[in-house]
């Protein structure tokens, strides 16, 4: 399966504890997108990486939240300090190319208690 | 400010029928739609795309259309079978500059009833 992946899963933190989100782009993509869902609401766009660059980050709450898609491994979204407002899906999102389709992730459901 | 509206939170059609979703938006300058399929605990799915020199793009049981002047598009899914039951995203975006994040409606919960 060459899909998006994205892992974990599921994740549990407790109030200012740190979240990572790993997520695995398609075969062939470079371009990586996160998204965050929260209850009753539709995907809010967050960032946009190519391999070692931030394109924009125009979604992005200006504390806590970072991203980085380094050349080897991964794409990360590390959310510092949660608080009970960053419990959400965190969805990823890869493309081959500006304005090409994007394919989602399964998502990865942060809970903060 | 919500730049892409999806007003019907829930839809429901009996199977064999068509289902029609809804979507419109505000800023001139989208250029591009998707449709995407949610179902729960999974990822959007994509289903079908549309640019905006176009009116109506088809693939086998998807349709979609759009308005520009109204700023509006659908999606059109005949027939409706089982498996079509889920939450359907209308997306958007913009050209210029590297921005290509999509913006996405709140979706509309499709019930196909037997």
């Amino acid at each position: 399966n060459a899909g998006v992946m994205q892992n974990p899963r599921h994740l549990v933190r407790r109030r200012g504890q740190e979240a990572r989100l790993r997520c695995s782009p398609m075969k062939g993509h470079s371009h990586v997108y996160w998204y965050r869902q929260l209850p009753e609401e539709g995907l809010k766009f967050m960032v946009y990486l190519q391999k070692e660059n931030i394109i924009d980050e125009s979604g992005m709450p200006k504390e806590r939240f970072s991203a980085e898609f380094p050349k080897e491994g991964p794409s990360i979204l590390r959310i510092q300090q949660v608080v009970r407002g960053d419990s959400a899906a965190y969805f990823c999102a890869s493309s081959s190319g500006l304005k090409e389709t994007q394919y989602f992730g399964p998502g990865t459901r942060l809970l903060v208690l | 400010d919500q730049q892409v509206k999806q007003n019907s939170p829930s839809l429901s059609v009996q199977e064999g029928r068509i289902s029609i979703l809804n979507c419109d938006y505000t800023n001139s300058m989208f250029d591009y739609f998707l449709w995407y399929k949610k179902y729960p605990a999974e990822g959007p799915t994509f289903l079908i795309s549309i640019s905006s020199i176009k009116d109506k793009n088809e693939d086998g049981r998807f349709t979609v259309f759009l308005n520009k002047s109204a700023k509006h598009l659908s999606l059109h899914i005949v027939p409706s079978q089982p498996g079509d039951s889920a939450v359907y995203f209308c997306a958007a975006s913009a050209s210029g500059g590297g921005a290509d994040g999509l913006t996405f409606g709140k979706g509309t919960h499709l019930i196909i009833q037997p």
